[in-house]
């Protein structure tokens, strides 16, 4: 069945960076877009960017540019999001989940990854 | 960016009862790529809707959505007890790719 499986929970201090992976197994993994949102504790959720597996490319909301990376490995289906200079305000669950294309619905999710910065 | 709006914020109902859930849009979304999803406490949230109107697979037939341009609506028509939950609405049609403020659904 299609499984996207994330990295356990993260302790960070501000300043630093995370890593956060998503591997993917049940499906074609250069077939479907991967998306990123994080929802703070409770709050809503908010996108932060899309990656397309198959090339690589990847598209970032406007707030994290210059903080948050995307990038994939495909022998190992495999997508990571990283986010640096972290600060207090970072701590979320940060979920993957993947689509048919840029533009569709979000059909399935991963578990999602604690990340909570504190000094 | 598109600014999604979920009302109401908090709905208290008891099992068996219909809800209405709306979202409305602050400019069109293109071919209604609008879904909704339902998220339960310590969990990721579900496709429910896509395509405005569109059951996801395996989805009960008490969940539907409507609507088009820039108001849309959930619905569930009778609540069962595994209803209870948090709904959002996302516009997937342009970028940023935005989602609603959530309405939670408990129980009275």
């Amino acid at each position: 069945q299609v499984q996207l499986v994330q990295s356990g929970a993260e302790v960070k201090k501000p300043g630093a960076s995370v890593k956060v992976s998503c591997k993917a197994s049940g499906y074609t993994f250069t077939s479907y877009y991967m998306h990123w949102v994080r929802q703070a504790p409770g709050q809503g959720l908010e996108w932060m960017g899309t990656i397309n597996p198959s090339g690589g490319s990847t598209s970032y909301a406007q707030k994290f540019q210059g903080r948050v990376t995307m990038t994939r490995d495909t022998s190992t289906s495999t997508v990571y999001m990283e986010l640096s200079s972290l600060r207090f305000e970072d701590t979320a669950v940060y979920y993957c989940a993947r689509s048919n294309l840029y533009s569709s619905a979000w059909l399935t999710w991963g578990q999602g990854t604690l990340v909570t910065v504190s000094s | 960016e598109i600014v999604l709006t979920q009302s109401p914020g908090t709905l208290s109902l008891s099992p068996g009862k219909r809800v209405t859930l709306s979202c409305r849009a602050s400019q069109s979304i293109s071919s209604n790529y609008l879904g909704w999803y339902q998220q339960k406490p310590g969990q990721a949230p579900r496709l429910l809707i896509y395509g405005a109107s569109s059951r996801a697979t395996g989805i009960p037939d008490r969940f539907s959505g409507s609507g088009s341009g820039t108001d849309f609506t959930l619905t569930i028509s009778r609540l069962e007890p595994e209803d209870f939950a948090v709904y959002y609405c996302q516009q997937y049609g342009s970028s940023p790719l935005t989602f609603g403020g959530g309405t939670k659904v408990e129980i009275k």
